[in-house]
């Protein structure tokens, strides 16, 4: 079956634009993750959904950040006024559920100009 | 507060010598472990994990890991690497928190392998 599907792959954008970064988790997965990437930072959790509950966004770093799933599925991660310290890979991943490995997508490589 | 220490930012090794890429973990509750690969400019791909029951897990590409408790660590080894190996390796891992369950990762360690 299809993985995990990010679009775009490659998002070049100027300082203070808005950009929407899109994830399609795999078919049946509850759990959805976004997390950023940024060379010699590893992974930096960002905002955690699973099922209906209310999403844990304790790890978005400023107000300019936010994220929705619409009907449990695909999810938009939205930078608002970007920055040049918001160029990353963005990186998004699902699981089936609690307590179970989460499966990547190939990430929307963000560069702010 | 949940926390992943991967010692070593960058492991150089010869070709066929072995490595281990430490990783350490803080939690007051019980946990889930992971080790994820990152080839050259692809996605990050599940390594191996431990879930519960024996300690020791092994990958179909011959690295292991030991969940060792009392030591909170969850070290990754392989007997003799391949030039292919050359990644950048992640230790992750999953706890409950207020019913959640969130994927904390490491900073990650990059395995560099030469002939």
């Amino acid at each position: 079956g299809a993985g995990v599907s990010q679009s775009p792959s490659n998002k070049v954008t100027e300082k203070g634009k808005d950009v929407e970064l899109r994830c399609d988790p795999i078919s049946g997965h509850t759990a959805l993750y976004w997390y950023r990437q940024s060379l010699g930072q590893g992974l930096e959790f960002l905002i955690y959904f699973q099922g209906n509950s209310a999403p844990d966004k304790s790890g978005l770093p400023s107000d300019r950040f936010s994220a929705e799933r619409t009907g449990g599925s695909v999810s938009t991660l939205t930078i608002q006024r970007t920055q040049q310290e918001d160029s990353a890979v963005y990186l998004c991943a699902s699981s089936p559920g609690v307590w179970t490995e989460a499966f990547f997508g190939q990430g929307t490589r963000l560069t702010v100009v | 507060a949940q926390s992943v220490t991967q010692l070593d930012s960058q492991v150089p090794v010869f070709e066929e010598a072995p490595v281990e890429l430490r990783c350490n973990y803080s939690s007051s509750v019980s946990v889930y472990l992971f080790w994820y690969v990152q080839y050259p400019n692809q996605g990050l791909q599940l390594l191996l994990k431990y879930l519960s029951g024996s300690t020791l897990v092994e990958s179909i590409n011959g690295f292991e890991a030991e969940f060792n408790k009392s030591q909170t660590s969850f070290h990754l080894r392989k007997p003799s690497v391949h030039i292919s190996d050359t990644a950048e390796y992640f230790c992750a891992v999953s706890h409950m928190n207020s019913g959640y369950s969130t994927l904390t990762f490491g900073k990650g360690t990059m395995l560099l392998v030469s002939p």
